[in-house]
């Protein structure tokens, strides 16, 4: 059960995309279509943002969209408005009633 | 209103037991998964646990086997978790969160527990 692997931060300026990786195994990540991302703003309960790798739940900005290809999923964030400044967190589903969260991306908005 | 409430946090001493409750309303508690994830200070989200709707299947992160234990009463829409010898690194925030499609949605406000003599 080792964290899925993510880039410690990502920036980009107003306006503009950024794309966060998250990196697991032929166990996780890989074997099955059940990534999701949160994001947290500092003190506050997560926030579900993409669950099954791409589906965006009611209320989700569609600036928000995410991906996947083999053993790496990945989470885009167009158009970056301030308050998506935050940390990101992408999590997989690992068999056998088991979940993995990734490592965690601090996204700054310059 | 989707809601879930979690309490029993606390101080406990190392070797001590503390039980946690997060209490759902606003939804059908029955019909959905139910997860514990905790966040130590300062550090990333890390999965504790997960329990079935009718609590007969559950699964727990490898740091917390044998230690920790899911379960839920369903008639009164309640999902607890009960840790035992617990360590100073068991200190975190837990939260619940209710499951769907495998995404977590939504979550409690957390619950504080330290681990300190």
């Amino acid at each position: 059960q080792s964290a899925l692997t993510q880039p410690p931060s990502a920036s980009g300026s107003p306006g503009q995309s950024v794309t966060i990786s998250c990196t697991g195994t032929s166990s996780d990540v890989g074997a099955y279509n059940y990534v999701s991302w949160y994001q947290q703003h500092p003190g506050k309960a997560p926030k579900l943002m993409i669950s099954e790798v791409s589906k965006r739940p009611s209320g989700v900005p569609d600036r928000f969209s995410g991906s996947k290809s083999g053993n790496t999923a990945s989470l885009t964030v167009s158009g970056l408005q301030a308050e998506d400044e935050a940390d990101y967190y992408c999590s997989s589903y690992a068999g056998s009633n088991i979940f993995v969260f990734g490592t965690g991306t601090k996204v700054t908005v310059l | 209103e989707v809601q879930l409430v979690e309490s029993g946090g606390g101080l406990a001493q190392p070797g001590g037991s503390l039980r946690l409750s997060c209490a759902a309303s606003g939804f059908t508690f029955t019909t959905y998964w139910m997860h514990w994830v905790r966040q130590a200070p300062g550090k990333g989200l890390v999965w504790v646990s997960r329990i079935k709707t009718d609590g007969t299947a559950t699964g727990y992160a490898d740091s917390v086997k044998g230690r920790f234990t899911v379960s839920r009463d369903n008639a009164k829409d309640t999902l607890y978790l009960q840790m035992n010898s617990l360590r100073a690194e068991d200190t975190a925030v837990y939260y619940c969160a209710r499951e769907i499609r495998a995404g977590l949605d939504p979550w409690g406000q957390g619950t504080r527990v330290t681990v300190s003599s």
